[in-house]
C-alpha cells in the first residue's frame, strides 16, 4: 500500500515570496505519477503539476515547480512570486500505474496554505 | 466543454433512505473514481472504474455501491445511509490508455446525513 505524508497542516507567506511544500511518499511500486492539486475555497480540486517518475527532469508549470527525490521517494512544491490566489489546500497525490492500468489516488491530508496581503 | 458533472451538489438526508449521486464525464475517459473528503483525513477513494462494467474497491468501499453500464456515467448508491457518510464527494476520471493519468474532478457533492 501506497502512504502519502504532507508534514505541514497549514503555512503562512507574504504575497511575492516564494514558498515550499513538502510531500514524501512511500512505494514499493517502480511505475508511478506524482501530483500536486489545489483546493481553494470553491472546494474544485484543480490539478497543479504532474510529474512522472521515470523521467528526472522536475515539471514546471509557470510559477510552479516541483523538486523530485525518487530516492529519497520526495516531492515537494515550489510556488514562486506567490500571489493572493494561490491561497488554497494543496494536496499531494500518487498513483501507481503498474501493467498498463492504475487504482487510484492516494492522498496527502493536506497543506493550508495562506498568502498575506 | 470538457468537464465532468456531479448531481446533486448538495443533498441532505435522513438515515436509512436510498440515495444515488450521478457522475457524468464528456472526454471519454475509460477510467473513473470517486472519493470522499473529511477535514483532517484528506480524500480517500471509495470506488474506482478501468472501463465500462469493471468497477473495484478502493480504501474505503464500506456502505457504497456503484455501477459503469456506459463509458461516460458513473453512480455512486448509497443504500442505506448512515451519518458517518456525511461527506463531501468527488468523481473523476482520466485517461489510462494514454498514459496521462491526471484525474478531473467534479464539482463535489456535499451530503448530509442526518
Amino acid at each position: 500500500a501506497q502512504t502519502v505524508t504532507q508534514s505541514q497542516p497549514e503555512m503562512s507567506v507574504q504575497e511575492a515570496e516564494t514558498v515550499t511544500l513538502s510531500c514524501t511518499y512511500d512505494t514499493s511500486e517502480s511505475n508511478y505519477y506524482l501530483f500536486w492539486y489545489k483546493q481553494p475555497p470553491s472546494r474544485q480540486m484543480i490539478l497543479v503539476i504532474r510529474q512522472e517518475a521515470y523521467k528526472q527532469q522536475n515539471a514546471t508549470e509557470n510559477r510552479f515547480s516541483v523538486n523530485f527525490q525518487k530516492a529519497a521517494k520526495s516531492f515537494s512544491l515550489k510556488i514562486s512570486d506567490s500571489q493572493l490566489g494561490d491561497t488554497a489546500m494543496y494536496f499531494c497525490a500518487f498513483i501507481a500505474t503498474a501493467g498498463g492500468g492504475a487504482d487510484g489516488l492516494t492522498f496527502g491530508k493536506g497543506t493550508h496554505l495562506i498568502i498575506q496581503p | 466543454e470538457a468537464q465532468v458533472t456531479q448531481n446533486p451538489r448538495y443533498l441532505i438526508t435522513v438515515t436509512g433512505k436510498k440515495l444515488t449521486v450521478t457522475c457524468s464525464q464528456n472526454m471519454n475517459h475509460e477510467y473513473m473514481s470517486w472519493y470522499r473528503q473529511d477535514p483532517g483525513l484528506g480524500l480517500r477513494q471509495i470506488y474506482y472504474s478501468m472501463n465500462v462494467e469493471v468497477t473495484d474497491k478502493g480504501d474505503v468501499p464500506e456502505g457504497y455501491k456503484v455501477s459503469r453500464k456506459e463509458k461516460r456515467n458513473f453512480p455512486l448508491i448509497l443504500e442505506s445511509p448512515s451519518p458517518n457518510q456525511t461527506s463531501l464527494y468527488f468523481c473523476a476520471s482520466s485517461f489510462i490508455q494514454k498514459g496521462t493519468y491526471e484525474q478531473y474532478f467534479g464539482p463535489g457533492t456535499r451530503l448530509t446525513v442526518t
